[in-house]
C-alpha cells in the first residue's frame, strides 16, 4: 500500500461547481499535511497547509480527519483557472515529505 | 531571490549516455531534495540532503543513479548509463530549517531514446 494515495481523476466539473477530493495516508504518526497545486508542465507549488482544526483560504477549504487518516480539499465556486493537478503531501519524518500522485481537475466553461 | 534553479531544462540523450542534472537551491535553505515525476509513478523522492550531507537515498532506483552536493549552493544528479525508462521530469526542491514548504525548481525534462 502506498504511503499517500489519491484518486487520479480526472474530475471534470462545470465552472461555478463545488468539487472535493480526498487523500489517504498510511502512517498514523504523520504530523503535517499540505495541498500543492501543479499546472501543466510546471513545478508543484504550495496551495495550503492543512491544520487539525481545518482551514479556509477564500474558496478553498482543507480538512484533516485523523481517525480515518485522510485529508480533503474543497473548492467552491470553481473557476477555469482552478484547472490543475492537486497533490497532497504528508510530512513523514526528518523533513521528508511524501507526495500523492495527484488528482487532475478540469473546469469546463 | 531567483528561486530554485535547474539546468538543463530539457535533455534528450541516447541510451547508454551519461546524464548530469544540476540544481542551485534557494540561498540559505538547509535541505535539498531530488524528485522524479512520471505519469505512472507520480512524484517520487529520490534523495535528500541536509547541510550538504545525504540523509536518505532510499528512493534512488539503482546504482546507475548518484547525487552529490559539494557545497550549499550546488547539487548534481547523475545517471550513468541512462536507459529509456529513466525518461521523466526531474525536480529539485529546497526548504529551510523548520519550514515545511518545499520550493521546487522548474524541472528538467529528460528523454532517453
Amino acid at each position: 500500500r502506498k504511503e499517500v494515495e489519491q484518486d487520479p481523476g480526472p474530475f471534470n466539473v462545470p465552472e461555478g461547481a463545488t468539487v472535493a477530493f480526498n487523500c489517504t495516508y498510511s502512517n498514523s504518526a504523520s504530523q503535517s499535511f499540505f495541498w500543492y497545486r501543479q499546472d501543466c508542465r510546471k513545478e508543484p507549488k504550495l496551495l495550503m497547509s492543512v491544520y487539525s482544526s481545518g482551514n479556509e483560504d477564500g474558496r478553498f477549504t482543507a480538512q484533516l480527519n485523523r481517525a480515518s487518516q485522510y485529508i480533503s480539499l474543497l473548492i467552491r465556486d470553481s473557476k477555469l483557472s482552478d484547472s490543475a493537478t492537486y497533490l497532497c503531501a504528508v510530512y513523514s519524518s526528518a523533513s521528508k515529505i511524501i507526495f500523492g500522485s495527484g488528482t487532475r481537475l478540469s473546469i469546463r466553461p | 531571490d531567483a528561486g530554485v534553479i535547474q539546468s538543463p531544462r530539457h535533455e534528450v540523450t541516447e541510451m547508454g549516455q551519461e546524464v548530469t542534472l544540476r540544481c542551485k537551491p534557494i540561498s540559505g535553505h538547509d535541505y535539498l531534495f531530488w524528485y522524479r515525476q512520471t505519469m505512472m509513478r507520480g512524484l517520487e523522492l529520490l534523495i535528500y540532503f541536509n547541510n550538504n550531507v545525504p540523509i536518505d537515498d532510499s528512493g534512488m532506483p539503482e546504482d546507475r543513479f548518484s547525487a552529490k552536493m559539494p557545497n550549499a549552493s550546488f547539487s548534481t544528479l547523475k545517471i550513468q548509463p541512462s536507459e529509456p525508462r529513466d525518461s521523466a521530469v526531474y525536480f529539485c526542491a529546497s526548504t529551510g530549517q523548520g519550514d515545511y514548504e518545499q520550493y521546487f525548481g522548474p524541472g528538467t525534462r529528460l528523454t532517453v531514446t
